[in-house]
């Protein structure tokens, strides 16, 4: 069946270090991928998005592009801040009737001065 | 734009009792919504999908008769917790997916309930 795998955590950062956060898909169909962001005692926020292979899905200096041949969607961003501490999942869009959304297993990250 | 309220944010109850959770998409109708339970430091599981007006489809291994969901409107639905127990205590988001136009794909969340069962 569909699913996520994202790399596990936690991942520790100093200030201004360039973020990485590896996640791949096994889906049938083209999904859309998703990253959310959930800060601590928050609900999920939407991140970023991107529909269809070599999108590149960006926001607030942080970027993902989909790519269909590696099925992967990685979070990249170039200089982190400490409000940037918080769980990152990586999702995918089943899509048919109800869109139901598969999440991996978030990433916790946390970024110290 | 895209706001998804939730009511209460923390609920403590006793054992036996039912809770309510409401959730709302303020400034959007939804024409499905979804429920998801998370526990401490893991991800997402969704319970079930509601869409306006039908039956929920709940997700293999989610109880329907304890986990009560309704959505009677476009831009409310309600989840229930019957006969809560200890076990029940987590964390429960819902999302909603916006009716009509062309980013239904997209989910936009509540803020979360905590639940805590004595």
């Amino acid at each position: 069946g569909d699913s996520v795998t994202q790399m596990e955590g936690p991942v520790t950062l100093s200030e201004e270090a360039f973020l990485t956060i590896n996640c791949t898909y096994t889906a049938t169909g083209y999904p859309s991928l998703f990253w959310y962001v959930q800060y601590p005692g928050e609900g999920l926020q939407l991140l970023l998005k991107a529909t269809k292979a070599d999108d590149k899905g960006s926001n607030k200096g942080f970027e993902a592009t989909y790519r269909k041949e590696t099925t992967s969607f990685h979070l990249e961003k170039g200089s982190v801040q400490v409000s940037d501490s918080a769980v990152y999942f990586c999702a995918l869009s089943v899509g048919g009737g109800y869109n139901k959304l598969i999440f991996g297993a978030g990433t916790r990250l946390a970024v110290h001065p | 734009g895209a706001v998804v309220s939730q009511h209460p944010s923390r609920v403590i109850c006793k054992s036996g009792t039912s809770v309510k959770i409401e959730c709302r998409s303020l400034d959007f109708q939804a024409t499905t919504m979804f429920w998801y339970r998370q526990f401490p430091k893991q991800s997402l599981m969704l319970m079930a999908t509601s869409n306006e007006g039908s039956k929920a489809t709940y997700e293999q291994g989610v109880e329907k008769d304890k986990f009560l969901i309704n959505h009677a409107s476009l831009t409310l639905s309600t989840l229930t917790v019957t006969s809560a127990h200890p076990e029940d205590s987590s964390f429960y988001i819902c999302s909603a997916s916006l009716a009509g136009g062309s980013d239904r794909e997209t989910q936009y969340f509540g803020p979360g309930t905590r639940l805590l069962v004595l």
